[in-house]
């Protein structure tokens, strides 16, 4: 099974609104922690936000959020006021325990319309 | 404080050949892990070096190797180059430590290789 799941390979939204792109996760450990990165055109991949599996608030960095709802094991990102520079792909993923590998999702595309 | 540097930046090589990235992590970060990201597959975890050790492997062929050095320098080599392994190869660093999920990794800009 894959550990990370994003099912949107692209969205689009326009400017102002707010988006909201999914990631679903499987593990069985109790101690995970959770990643959202974006990378734009030139490449880097930039780190956006976290969530720890054992937080009991919502990760919020600016205009980003992360919609954690433990149970349905789902991590959403929710990018409020959507800039043009939003404009890139973008990457949920996770770590078991402290010392596991980084499982990366296949990513969403999210284009920002003016 | 300086991010993550990777050496060379582009890199265009024939099938058959082998080559050599760098990557320096962040200071006081002792763990380096690379990926391999194409269009097709996505990114895909290579190895993890923690402390000269390979902490965490990928499903790569044995032509994917890499060593740590004690400042937490890291290169990855690849041997018998072919033309799958055109791609990005992302390093990125961590503290490493632990029992502790948060171990957000710092990404560098990549080498893209070509091979021809």
């Amino acid at each position: 099974a894959q550990k990370i799941t994003q099912t949107q390979p692209g969205m689009f939204v326009q400017e102002k609104e707010a988006v909201t792109l999914d990631c679903t996760y499987d593990t069985s450990d109790p101690s995970y922690g959770l990643f959202w990165y974006k990378q734009p055109s030139s490449g880097e991949m930039i780190f956006l936000i976290y969530q720890g599996s054992y937080d009991q608030q919502n990760a919020t960095e600016g205009r980003y959020s992360l919609n954690f709802q433990k149970a349905r094991k789902s991590a959403n990102l929710v990018i409020s006021a959507s800039q043009l520079g939003d404009s890139a792909m973008y990457f949920c993923a996770m770590r078991e325990g402290g010392a596991g590998q980084f499982y990366f999702g296949t990513g969403t595309s999210l284009t920002v319309i003016p | 404080k300086a991010g993550v540097t990777q050496t060379p930046r582009y890199l265009i090589k024939t099938r058959g050949q082998q080559v050599t990235l760098s990557c320096s992590p962040i200071s006081g970060h002792r763990s380096v892990s690379w990926y391999q990201q194409t269009p097709g597959q996505g990114l895909q975890f290579l190895f993890e070096y923690f402390s000269e050790t390979q902490r965490n492997k990928g499903n790569f062929p044995g032509r994917f190797s890499g060593r740590q050095f004690s400042n937490s320098r890291s290169e990855m080599n690849v041997s018998t180059l072919e033309l799958g392994d055109s791609a990005l190869y992302l390093c990125a660093s961590s503290s490493g430590v632990s029992g502790s999920s948060y171990n957000e990794q710092f990404f560098g800009p990549g080498t893209r290789l070509t091979v021809l």
